[in-house]
């Protein structure tokens, strides 16, 4: 089944424990990005992806790092969590970033969602 | 940088109705636009997209459209079900040297009463 998957879905942790969220993707997407959901203020991309090797900031992107070293995977890493990166966080891919003749090469597909608590 | 805003920011309605969901954006250089449905606990799910040079999408029951000069979408459901209950997100691709950055409006939360 295509699909993004995340790990963990629950995660309650203190401040300063460093912790890496995965996601990976079976769809052979070139594009990949992260978000955070909070109340009141939706959805804000952290980082995205567009290939192995190339990534870069979103809106929101202090106290976060990633990496692309292969295509299927894209964790986020919190080097010393604080309490205001308790969020819901989700990781979605696309087949490109930039559609080549078919739209619906950009659709994004989003994984399940990471519940992240840091006390 | 870019903001996007949603209107209502709920909506109540009886089932069978025909409503639109509005979505603005502030910078209209945008490579497209993207419309979602989120489910309570759950993640995102794709509903139309609409690429800048294109004037509307349609799937199923579901017509989205834009115009990209003033700045404007709307996701129009025919015949409402509550099935279709859910939280309707827009989100807006980054064109020009903003490429890779996308934007979502904060959403609006549509309930359809049998």
């Amino acid at each position: 089944e295509a699909q993004v998957t995340q790990n963990p879905r629950y995660l309650i942790t203190v401040t300063g424990k460093k912790l890496t969220v995965t996601c990976s993707q079976n769809m052979n997407h070139e594009y990949m990005s992260w978000y955070r959901q909070d109340p009141g203020l939706g959805l804000r991309q952290i980082y995205y992806s567009m290939n192995v090797e190339v990534t870069d900031k979103g809106d929101v992107p202090e106290g976060y790092k990633v990496s692309r070293k292969e295509k299927r995977n894209f964790p986020l890493i919190l080097e010393s969590p604080s309490p205001n990166q308790t969020s819901l966080y989700f990781c979605a891919s696309s087949l490109r970033w930039r559609g080549q003749g078919s739209s619906g090469a950009n659709v994004l597909t989003f994984g399940a969602g990471s519940r992240l608590t840091v006390l | 940088k870019q903001e996007v805003t949603q209107i209502p920011a709920a909506l109540s309605v009886p089932e069978g109705e025909n409503l639109v969901l509005n979505c603005s954006f502030t910078d209209s250089a945008i490579y497209n636009l993207q419309w979602f449905r989120q489910d309570p606990g759950k993640g995102l799910t794709s509903l139309l997209l609409i690429q800048s040079s294109q004037r509307e999408q349609t799937s199923g029951r579901l017509n989205a459209s834009l115009d990209k000069s003033s700045g404007r979408s709307t996701l129009y459901i025919a015949a409402s079900q509550p099935g279709d209950s859910a939280t309707y997100l827009c989100a807006v691709f980054a064109g020009g040297t903003s490429y890779g950055k996308l934007t979502f409006g904060q959403g609006t939360i549509l309930t359809v009463h049998p």
